[in-house]
């Protein structure tokens, strides 16, 4: 099992333009999530979904869109980068509830936006 | 929706020593879930403990255990003996029934040999 990828590593952006970051999992997870982490602030939550075709808004949601239209895939979409976002991203995916259980993360993608 | 507080910033001790990190939660689930993950320099996220509010058992794990104190809404991790390689930053997160989850700001601990 690769668990939950990330791609890419690094990306940097130039404001305005934007972006997909890709996440899958090869666990069969129903929940997976999208959290960014900047210095001195733990991770936040951007998006969550509990299964395909469902997904909701976390704490820091907006700048960011997300779909999820098969098990193994949850791509996290920018619109249109802005300086703010600069930031490490993180996916994970868990068995059952984002709250409740285990989560697997992503190795993350650093991303900087000039 | 859940709040944590990690007031420790950062750490610093000497290879051997004991050294305790502290969480402090808030919520207003009465069913709720207590997390700890270690972040090394490396970047990666590493679960290290999952315990549910019914429980209130302390965990022992090798050289790792957990004091959860429901009274006090705290779950406090200690390293017993610490190792070089402990050396990471540490992070608290409370989660809930909704698939909320908060990940307090964590504390960096550098375990000196």
């Amino acid at each position: 099992n690769a668990g939950v990828t990330q791609t890419p590593k690094f990306q940097v952006l130039k404001t305005g333009q934007s972006m997909t970051l890709q996440c899958a999992q090869d666990m069969n997870h129903e929940y997976m999530s999208w959290y960014r982490q900047d210095p001195g602030m733990g991770l936040r939550l951007i998006h969550y979904s509990v299964g395909a075709g469902i997904t909701d808004q976390g704490e820091v949601p907006n700048g960011y869109n997300v779909s999820r239209s098969t098990t193994e895939d949850f791509p996290l979409r920018l619109l249109s980068a802005a300086p703010s976002q600069t930031s490490v991203y993180f996916c994970a995916s868990s068995l059952w509830g984002t709250g409740r259980n285990e989560q697997y993360f992503g190795p993350g993608t650093r991303l900087t936006v000039t | 929706a859940q709040k944590v507080t990690q007031a420790q910033t950062e750490i610093s001790v000497v290879e051997k020593e004991d050294v305790t990190l502290d969480c402090v939660y808030e919520t207003r689930d009465t069913t709720y879930y207590l997390f700890w993950y270690k972040q090394p320099p490396s970047g990666e996220l590493v679960f290290l403990i999952r315990r549910n509010s019914f429980d209130e058992q302390n965990e022992i794990s090798g050289r790792y255990s957990w004091n959860f104190q429901k009274s006090t809404s705290s779950f406090n991790f200690t390293i017993t003996a610490s190792q070089v390689v402990d050396s990471a930053v540490y992070f608290c997160a409370p989660g809930g029934p909704n698939n909320d989850m908060r990940f307090g700001a964590g504390t960096r601990l550098t375990v000196k040999p």
